[in-house]
């Protein structure tokens, strides 16, 4: 069966500071790989989502960048990090095979920005 | 533009019956999905609709009209654990996922 991770769980960060966010994914190959960030009372919004190794697209102009280096890994990094980051980051992957594309969510990161 | 709406936030009744609506105008349509989320948790998937009709799955319940852009979930026989958020969720015609920001579901004793 297949698995997503992701950590760190929770992040405190200071304001300036970098940041990278890891997911892995198990149990499946070639995978599209997503980022969403969740604002507190909000929709997700998709930041980034990526079809294959090396191949990333980009939602929203923003201060965070995504990388994906393996099939099944997909790094969420920022140089700089602004008050604004603050929220609930999701990794998700979703099969295209069957009869719909449902996703897949990791367990989240919940990142905090001082 | 493309747009999801549904109510912010609702309140039932353990044992009661709730339905939560959501109606979308999006760039093509194809297939509408309803996610429960619990505070500080990742969404986890309940249904998923792409032609017009109900559709059943123990307590919780889907309707699609796409003539109308409008879906409901149905909650049946209401408890505790069913408090979350439920999100609809549309997938456009370039098969990307448009969420609507969540209907939060209060349910009280």
């Amino acid at each position: 069966s297949q698995t997503i991770h992701q950590w760190p769980a929770t992040l405190v960060q200071p304001v300036g500071s970098p940041l990278s966010l890891e997911c892995t994914v198990e149990g499946t190959s070639n995978p599209n790989l997503y980022w969403y960030r969740q604002a507190a009372g909000r929709g997700l919004q998709l930041l980034f989502y990526s079809v294959g190794i090396g191949q990333i697209s980009s939602e929203v102009p923003q201060n965070l960048s995504a990388s994906r280096p393996q099939d099944r890994q997909f790094i969420l990094s920022s140089k700089k990090l602004l008050l604004s980051d603050s929220g609930f980051y999701l990794c998700a992957w979703r099969e295209l095979a069957g009869d719909y594309n449902e996703q897949f969510f990791g367990p989240g990161t919940r990142l905090t920005v001082l | 533009g493309q747009n999801i709406d549904q109510p912010t936030e609702m309140t039932a009744t353990e044992g009661a019956i709730v339905q939560i609506n959501c109606t979308y105008q999006t760039s093509g349509f194809n297939g509408l999905f309803w996610y429960q989320q619990h505070a500080g948790e990742a969404p986890t998937f309940l249904s998923y609709n792409v032609l017009d009709g109900l559709e059943e799955k123990g307590r919780f319940s889907s309707f699609l009209s796409r003539s109308k852009g409008y879906s409901y979930l149905l909650l049946k026989e209401l408890q505790m654990k069913d408090s979350a958020s439920y999100l609809c969720v549309v997938m456009d015609s370039n098969y990307q996922l448009i969420w609507g920001a969540g209907t939060k579901l209060i349910i009280k004793p």
